[in-house]
């Protein structure tokens, strides 16, 4: 079956801009978690949604948001960019949660000038 | 909040030597996961560990949790090219509110 899904996989954009990005899980799965990964911080948690409903979330400031579809397809939004936001963001589907194996998109690599 | 700890941060080996990682968190796990990220790749599932002292075995690769669930580490016996990545643990407190903590990684090198 088909894998975890990331759009768009690279993204330039300045310091004040917003992004969204998009996170199709495998199908049949219903949790969808979302990651930022950085040289420096390693995998940092952002949140997870279940069924359409943020179950859990990092310590991430407000400009971090995301939202789940009845699909179960994820987007997450960056308000007010800054250049600290440049990393790797993953996104991981499970069936039910970390209970489960989480399967790993290919990542949208973000970078702020 | 919890926390998950990993040394070594960098391994490097030669080929046909052993491996090990070592991870610890600040609290008692529910489970922990073992991923493995290739270099410019993303991190893909190894092994999940549930039980108190549990050892799993996956060919060269060796699992094992803790008898307290507050660590775990992975073995690798006679290492080969292709184990060259970044093994990452990641742990579900089990009270942390169900989040995966990972910890920073081991970043292992081999050369041939």
């Amino acid at each position: 079956k088909a894998g975890v899904t990331q759009t768009p996989r690279y993204l330039i954009k300045t310091r004040g801009q917003q992004v969204t990005l998009s996170c199709s899980p495998i199908s049949g799965h219903r949790s969808v978690s979302w990651y930022q990964q950085t040289p420096g911080q390693g995998l940092q948690f952002l949140f997870e949604y279940f069924s359409e409903t943020q179950r859990n979330k990092g310590n991430f400031p407000g400009r971090f948001s995301g939202r789940q579809f009845s699909n179960s397809r994820s987007e997450m939004n960056v308000s007010t960019l800054e250049l600290g936001d440049s990393a790797l963001y993953l996104c991981a589907s499970s069936l039910a949660g970390f209970t489960y194996e989480q399967y790993f998109g290919p990542g949208t690599r973000l970078t702020v000038t | 909040g919890q926390q998950v700890m990993q040394i070594p941060q960098y391994q490097h080996v030669q080929e046909g030597e052993d491996f090990t990682t070592y991870c610890n968190s600040s609290t008692t796990l529910s489970n922990i996961q073992w991923y493995k990220q290739r270099p410019g790749g993303h991190p893909v599932f190894l092994i999940q560990l549930v039980k108190s002292g549990e050892v799993k075995k996956q060919k060269r690769l060796t699992f094992q949790f803790g008898e307290a669930k507050k660590n775990s580490s992975l073995h690798i016996t006679a290492t080969q090219t292709t184990d060259v990545g970044t093994y990452f643990c990641a742990g579900d407190g089990e009270t942390s509110g169900s989040r995966l903590t990972f910890g920073e990684g081991t970043q292992l090198t081999v050369n041939p």
